[in-house]
C-alpha cells in the first residue's frame, strides 16, 4: 500500500541553523513527490516537487529536496532557517488511480519551531 | 495566493446539522479535489471531480457528498454532522484529472475550518 512517513513530529532549530526534514515513501511505481508547507491559519503552499530527472530539486523560499530511490526518501533541506519558516511541513506522494486520476497521500507532518 | 478560493473560512454548527462548503478552482483548472485534515487522521483525500464528473473517491463518509457545477466550482455537502467531523477541509485544483500523479500539480485553497458543537 502507498504511504508516506515523516519520522519527526516536531523539530526545533535555531535561526540561521541548517534544517533537514525527513520523508520516506512507499509506492510501487515511479513516485511523484511533493513538499507542502502550512503556516498557522493558512492553506497548503507548494514548496517543491519531483517528477523525474535531476534528483536534487530546488523550491521556493530557499528550500531544496533530494530524491533517493534506494532509500525511498525525499528529504527537505534548507541551509539557513529564518524565523518565518516556522510552520508545519507535509511530504506527499502522488498516486495514480484508475481512469488516469490522481490523489495525494500525505505524511503526518513535521512541525518546525525556530528559536531566535 | 494559489488562485483556489474557498468559502466560508470558518463554520460553526451543531451536531445533526447540514453544511455546504464551496470551492472555486484556479482559472483554467478542470479538476477539483477535496481533502479533510483532522488531528487524528491527518490529511486525507475525500473525493475528486473532473469537468463535472466524479472521478475518484477516497475515505469519504456516506453522509458526505460533493458535486461540480458547469462553471467548475465545487461544493462539499456534509450532513448529519457529528463531533468527529470537526476538521479543516481543503479544496485543491489541477488542470487535468491526474493531478499529483503526473506533471500536473494540485494547488490548494486556504481551507474551511468546520467546528461541530
Amino acid at each position: 500500500a502507498q504511504s508516506v512517513t515523516q519520522p519527526d513530529i516536531h523539530i526545533t532549530v535555531s535561526e540561521g541553523a541548517s534544517l533537514e526534514l525527513r520523508c520516506n515513501y512507499s509506492y510501487g511505481a515511479t513516485p511523484y513527490l511533493f513538499w507542502y508547507v502550512q503556516s498557522p491559519g493558512q492553506g497548503l503552499q507548494l514548496l517543491l516537487k519531483y517528477f523525474s530527472g535531476d534528483t536534487l530539486v530546488q523550491g521556493i523560499k530557499g528550500f531544496e529536496a533530494e530524491f533517493k530511490r534506494s532509500q525511498s526518501s525525499f528529504n527537505l533541506r534548507k541551509p539557513s532557517v529564518h524565523w518565518s519558516d516556522a510552520a508545519e511541513y507535509f511530504c506527499a506522494v502522488g498516486v495514480l488511480g484508475s481512469s488516469n486520476t490522481g490523489k495525494l497521500i500525505f505524511g503526518q507532518g513535521t512541525t518546525l519551531q525556530v528559536k531566535p | 495566493d494559489s488562485g483556489v478560493t474557498q468559502t466560508p473560512k470558518h463554520l460553526i454548527t451543531a451536531t445533526g446539522q447540514r453544511v455546504t462548503l464551496r470551492c472555486s478552482p484556479r482559472s483554467g483548472d478542470l479538476s477539483v479535489y477535496w481533502y479533510q485534515q483532522s488531528l487524528d487522521q491527518g490529511l486525507q483525500f475525500l473525493i475528486q471531480y473532473y469537468n463535472g464528473e466524479e472521478r475518484a473517491k477516497g475515505n469519504i463518509l456516506e453522509r458526505f457528498s460533493a458535486q461540480q457545477f458547469p462553471d467548475l466550482h465545487s461544493e462539499l455537502n456534509l450532513s448529519s454532522l457529528e463531533l468527529g467531523d470537526s476538521a479543516l477541509y481543503f479544496c485543491a485544483s489541477s488542470a487535468f484529472p491526474s493531478g499529483g500523479s503526473s506533471t500536473d500539480t494540485q494547488y490548494f485553497g486556504p481551507g474551511t475550518r468546520l467546528t461541530v458543537l
